[in-house]
């Protein structure tokens, strides 16, 4: 199985800050990389596929980059709405599972 | 517009049986791979299972194998997860997904039902 290893897995920052999440995976996986972000009681938003493809109405402080086996989420501008929990996933093989991480909290500093 | 919406959830004792459904509207359902995700309290994300538009490539987490069977019904645009052997540690809120037609990431979701596995 693919395993995908974000960092952190929580910190603080404020709004207007720039900040990056990292996800790893054990073994290449090209650019089958999708982030997600989710919200208390809510089920996951899609935010970027293909590591680095906006999902349609995300707003363009988003950006994700990245291949093979390293990858960035990045916000330019925190807003209030960005504070949640964000996931990465792989879909590059099904073997073991379309692996996610384990999240990345992002809290109010 | 995209609508799932899972029913089915509730308690079952540990080695009992539940039934998930999701129905889809607003796409073409026999169109598209459908998948199921879940998630335990407090936890993160684990994908569960998916089936292609028309049935002929089913997989499985490593997790559920042998005890889960996912399915689908086309023409009543609905998608299944029959549970069986529930442990404890499939204890969580199931989410119906559907992806966008070029790979397994999920773009709809629906709002989840919480499957709690407790004697």
């Amino acid at each position: 199985a693919i395993r995908m290893t974000q960092s952190p897995s929580s910190f603080s920052a404020s709004t207007g800050d720039r900040v990056t999440i990292t996800c790893r995976a054990s073994q290449g996986i090209s650019s089958y990389l999708a982030w997600y972000q989710q919200k208390p009681g809510k089920a996951p938003k899609l935010l970027i596929y293909a590591a680095s493809t906006l999902q349609s109405g995300v707003p363009s402080r988003f950006s994700g980059s990245g291949s093979g086996t390293d990858f960035t989420l990045t916000i330019s501008c925190l807003q209030s709405e960005d504070f949640a929990t964000y996931y990465c996933q792989q879909y590059y093989s099904y073997l073991g599972g379309y692996t996610f991480g384990q999240g990345t909290k992002l809290e109010i500093k | 517009e995209v609508q799932l919406v899972e029913s089915g959830g509730g308690l079952v004792k540990p080695g009992g049986s539940l039934r998930l459904s999701c129905a889809a509207s607003g796409f073409t359902f026999s169109s598209y791979s459908m998948n199921w995700v879940r998630q335990a309290p407090g936890k993160g994300l684990e994908w569960v299972s998916s089936i292609s538009s028309s049935s002929s490539y089913i997989y499985y987490a490593d997790s559920v194998k042998g005890r889960f069977t996912i399915s689908r019904d086309n023409a009543k645009n609905s998608l299944y997860l029959q549970m069986n052997s529930l442990r404890a540690e499939d204890t969580a809120v199931y989410y119906c997904a559907r992806d966008r037609g070029s790979g397994s990431y999920y773009a709809y979701w629906g709002q989840g039902t919480l499957v709690t596995v407790s004697s």
